[in-house]
């Protein structure tokens, strides 16, 4: 399947901890990455390889996977990280899809 | 340093062929593993993955535009163009290229700023 699901928005106050998911039935045997995306900016790669952190990403953004769900959690959230959150994965055919997104809101 | 930028019109007809331009530095199209990747957003609406062009010129459309879409590279000039054609409303987005190194990060590591395009009626 070439679907990724992500809850539409996700809700948390100052320094809790927030987590997305993304559902695909082709998870099990695809890389996922993580985008923040911020209105009029380009997209920053937060996480690849399901787990990896790129260099200048702050250590509160960690990836993990389980069967069909990846996930991002956010670790002691701060009121910057409020963004659109993106995943993505490519199958087999090098075809690419990005879940619907995931607006995080920080109250 | 790698940079990437997004050049083209930014106001088109229905029914036209839109071209655009990315223009890269910072890495090379013939390095082994090495794809650009174009993206867009329409207002409102989320991230949606069009084309990769990979380091030996294999090509991948979004299944649902692959009658519409071509993407193309010229590695002397560091750029890669994409063309949609039979434009409709439902294209006006804003198109992202972005850097996909598929033996390293696997990932979209670098992106442009983005270009807003208008498809007018």
């Amino acid at each position: 399947s070439d679907e990724l699901t992500q809850p539409p928005s996700v809700s948390v106050s100052p320094g809790q901890t927030a987590r997305i998911s993304c559902s695909g039935d082709g998870l099990p045997k695809q890389y996922a990455s993580w985008y923040q995306h911020n209105p009029g900016q380009a997209p920053i790669l937060v996480i690849f390889k399901d787990t990896e952190r790129p260099s200048g990403i702050p250590e509160r953004f960690s990836g993990s996977t389980s069967g069909t769900t990846a996930t991002l959690t956010i670790s002691g959230v701060q009121a910057e990280d409020e963004a659109d959150y993106y995943c993505l994965s490519t199958d087999s055919s090098a075809t690419s899809f990005f879940g619907g997104g995931t607006k995080l809101t920080v109250l | 340093q790698v940079a990437l930028r997004e050049s083209g019109p930014a106001l088109v007809k229905s029914t036209e062929t839109l071209t655009l331009t990315c223009t890269f530095s910072g890495f090379s199209l013939t390095t082994t593993g090495m794809c650009v990747t174009w993206i867009r957003q329409a207002p409102g609406k989320a991230l949606e993955w069009l084309a990769r062009i990979d380091w030996d010129d294999v090509k991948s459309y979004r299944t649902s535009l692959k009658t519409r879409l071509t993407i193309s590279k010229d590695t002397s000039k560091n750029q890669v163009a994409l063309t949609l054609a039979n434009l409709g409303p439902a294209d006006s987005a804003t198109y992202y290229c972005a850097r996909m190194p598929v033996v390293d990060s696997y990932a979209l590591d670098y992106w442009g700023q983005g270009i807003l395009v208008t498809v007018s009626s």
